[in-house]
């Protein structure tokens, strides 16, 4: 079965504290990698589309970046409004258009 | 450029009862697609719609059915309601499937 692994669960960071979520993936048929954000009570924010591995994409204090297995959020130097959760979700050949969510991580990103 | 509206965005039903959820989509995407996100849990995929014909379906049973209009507008109609059933019901459209998804705020459906 096709599926995503994301951690941690949940991290707290400092503001100006860099870090990084992992989302592991099942490696065979993936189509695309996607991050996105997600506010309580509010629907996924589309952040990034990842499609072959060494690829990375960027946008303000985010990076994500795709591995042969993993793929990786990098945040840099935080701020209190980066809290949210983070999923990350797979596409695969198999699956049609349907995409497979990770559990989220919570990030909490204190003043 | 218009995203995509659920509404309503709040319901209480009680169990057995029926419930309809609609959505309009992004202005150009024809593919929509249902999710449901229970409380801490990554979204569940229910199905998508693509030209008005269900092109794809996850493991809920066939009590959750849908629809797609011409105007690429879609619907989810979940019938005799369990408390289980009570979760967050997200519509995800694009312009062809394997493209970024957009989501609506979704739905906040609760049973009792």
């Amino acid at each position: 079965e096709d599926q995503v692994t994301q951690s941690p669960e949940a991290l707290r960071l400092q503001e100006g504290e860099s870090s990084s979520l992992n989302c592991s993936y099942t490696v065979s048929g993936l189509r695309g990698l996607f991050w996105y954000r997600q506010d309580p009570g509010k629907g996924p924010e589309f952040l990034f589309t990842l499609y072959s591995a060494g690829e990375e994409k960027e946008k303000e204090r985010l990076k994500a970046t795709l591995t042969k297995k993993e793929s990786f959020l990098h945040i840099t130097a935080p701020k209190p409004e980066d809290s949210a959760t983070y999923l990350c979700a797979g596409l695969w050949e198999t699956s049609g258009s349907r995409l497979t969510f990770g559990e989220g991580t919570q990030l909490t990103v204190n003043p | 450029e218009t995203g995509v509206t659920q509404s309503p965005t709040h319901l209480i039903k009680t169990r057995g009862q029926q419930v309809t959820l609609r959505c309009s989509s992004q202005s150009g995407h024809n593919t929509v697609s249902w999710y449901q996100q229970a409380l801490g849990q990554g979204p569940q995929f229910i199905f998508q719609y693509y030209r008005e014909e269900e092109n794809g379906r996850g493991n809920f049973p066939p009590r959750f059915s849908g629809l797609q209009f011409p105007n690429y507008s879609s619907e989810l109609n979940v019938n005799a309601l369990e408390l289980d059933d009570s979760a967050l019901y997200l519509c995800a459209s694009s312009l062809a499937a394997g493209y970024g998804y957009t989501f609506g705020s979704g739905t906040r459906l609760t049973v009792v």
